[in-house]
């Protein structure tokens, strides 16, 4: 079993519509969470952290379940440069900044 | 500020060949790692410089890859020799010393590495 699951998607959403999607994680002592977005054929990039008490930033919330390991994230309003890959992250170990990656969840917004 | 820098872009070797990837971090971060990207996979951890030291190298495919970082600078991958299932991308990422609170780091723009 994969330590970060991901539904690989793709999701195929319109313009202005909501989107969310789910990440499950499978080491229970994990410590830190964030949702980054990766570009066709370009690094990723920290969209945010996750928290336990949930996050917003703009259009984008964040949501960490600890008791169900899962992680979400949720994108109002979708712009067409929205358009990108989500990939959920976890870091495991305290006091260790190695990070595993899911093979992340591929959102087109369509005009 | 000037991000970290990767070299080359783009590398394409036969099977056997030798290449050495390069990874120049953000100035004044003492923490460096590397990760790669096969395809259809998830990225995956290689290792972790604190300064000049190896923190966790547990990510290493096998002992054809040398990873260095001489003073504590730039970083140096190397795959001698290499094969086909070395193929996909090679990120590197850096971030500033601990204590400050984990904020994520700062990745290159990768090396594709294509072996045929």
């Amino acid at each position: 079993r994969k330590e970060v699951e991901q539904d690989p998607g793709p999701f195929n959403v319109p313009e202005g519509a909501t989107v969310a999607f789910n990440c499950t994680y499978s080491n229970s002592a994990s410590q830190s969470f964030f949702w980054y977005r990766q570009d066709c054929r370009k690094e990723p990039k920290l969209l945010m952290s996750v928290y336990s008490s949930g996050n917003e930033d703009g259009r984008f919330t964040a949501q960490l379940n600890r008791a169900s390991q899962y992680i979400s994230l949720l994108i109002r309003d979708s712009k067409l440069s929205d358009s990108a890959t989500y990939l959920c992250v976890v870091i495991s170990n305290f006091g260790n900044e190695k990070l595993t990656f899911g093979t992340g969840t591929r959102l087109t917004i369509i005009p | 500020e000037a991000g970290v820098t990767q070299f080359p872009s783009h590398s394409v070797i036969e099977k056997g060949q030798t290449v050495t990837l390069r990874c120049d971090p953000i100035s004044g971060h003492d923490n460096l790692y590397w990760y790669r990207r096969v395809m259809g996979k998830e990225i995956k951890f290689l290792l972790h410089f604190v300064k000049e030291s190896k923190q966790d190298e547990s990510g290493m495919p096998n002992n054809r890859f040398l990873a260095e970082r001489t003073g504590g600078t730039y970083s140096t991958l190397k795959v001698q020799p290499a094969e086909l299932e070395d193929s996909g991308v090679y990120f590197c990422a850096s971030s500033p010393t601990t204590g400050t609170g984990f904020k994520g780091y700062t990745f290159g723009s990768g090396t594709r590495l294509t072996v045929v």
